[in-house]
């Protein structure tokens, strides 16, 4: 069964302060990970795909980075408008299903 | 990215009543199109997913017969919840998939209060 967890639960940031927020998983046969943001009471918006152990994508101010067991979502000089609940999801080789991660609620003070 | 819609965003019913919810992408045909649900502070958690012209195939637990699923058209998909009773309450939130890749792209979400 695909599990996802995510640290930390909650994090709060002063602007300017940058960090990482972690998405571990286990999956029998990875085709995609996932970072999505939300904003509360709204849908999620699609951040990054990221497909195979040692790629990277960048938007911004975000940086997301995949290993065969976790990935990572940094985030550089963060700005209050950063602040959001962001979510990880993975699919595997043998459906079309996303399993979703609890998601980090980030603050981001000014 | 692709856009997708969803009516109403808000609903307030009456327990015992039924509750349409559409889902539509504006700008691409979606084959497949995902309902999920999610509770305050919580993540999401997929009730079914539809595929244009066939059955949805429902995730274990998600009663087939209380949330009716239709994707009657390649830009719409409804989800009916009857019978309402007030545990129903939650963030219907819809999703889908383009075809060109594997993401998916999320509906702003339908927050429903059954009194």
């Amino acid at each position: 069964e695909d599990q996802v967890t995510q640290s930390p639960e909650a994090l709060r940031l002063q602007e300017g302060e940058s960090s990482s927020l972690n998405c571990s998983y286990t999956v029998s046969g990875l085709r995609g990970l996932f970072w999505y943001r939300q904003d509360p009471g709204k849908g999620p918006e699609f951040l990054f795909t990221l497909y195979s152990a040692g790629e990277e994508k960048e938007k911004e101010r975000l940086k997301a980075t995949l290993t065969k067991k976790e990935s990572f979502l940094h985030i550089t000089a963060p700005k209050p408008e950063d602040s959001a609940t962001y979510l990880c999801a993975v699919q595997d080789n043998y459906g079309q299903n996303f399993v979703f991660g609890p998601g980090t609620r980030l603050s981001v003070l000014p | 990215g692709a856009v997708v819609s969803q009516h109403p965003s808000r609903v307030i019913c009456k327990s015992g009543t039924s509750v349409k919810i559409e889902c539509r992408s504006l700008d691409f045909q979606a084959t497949t199109m995902f309902w999920y649900r999610q509770f305050p502070k919580k993540s999401l958690m997929l009730m079914a997913t539809s595929n244009e012209g066939s059955k949805a195939t429902y995730e274990q637990g998600v009663e087939k017969d209380k949330f009716l699923i239709n994707h009657a058209s390649l830009t719409l998909s409804t989800l009916t919840v009857t019978s309402a009773h007030p545990e129903d309450s939650s963030f219907y939130i819809c999703s889908c998939n383009t075809g060109g890749g594997y993401e998916q792209y999320f509906g702003p979400g339908t927050r429903l209060t059954v009194t």
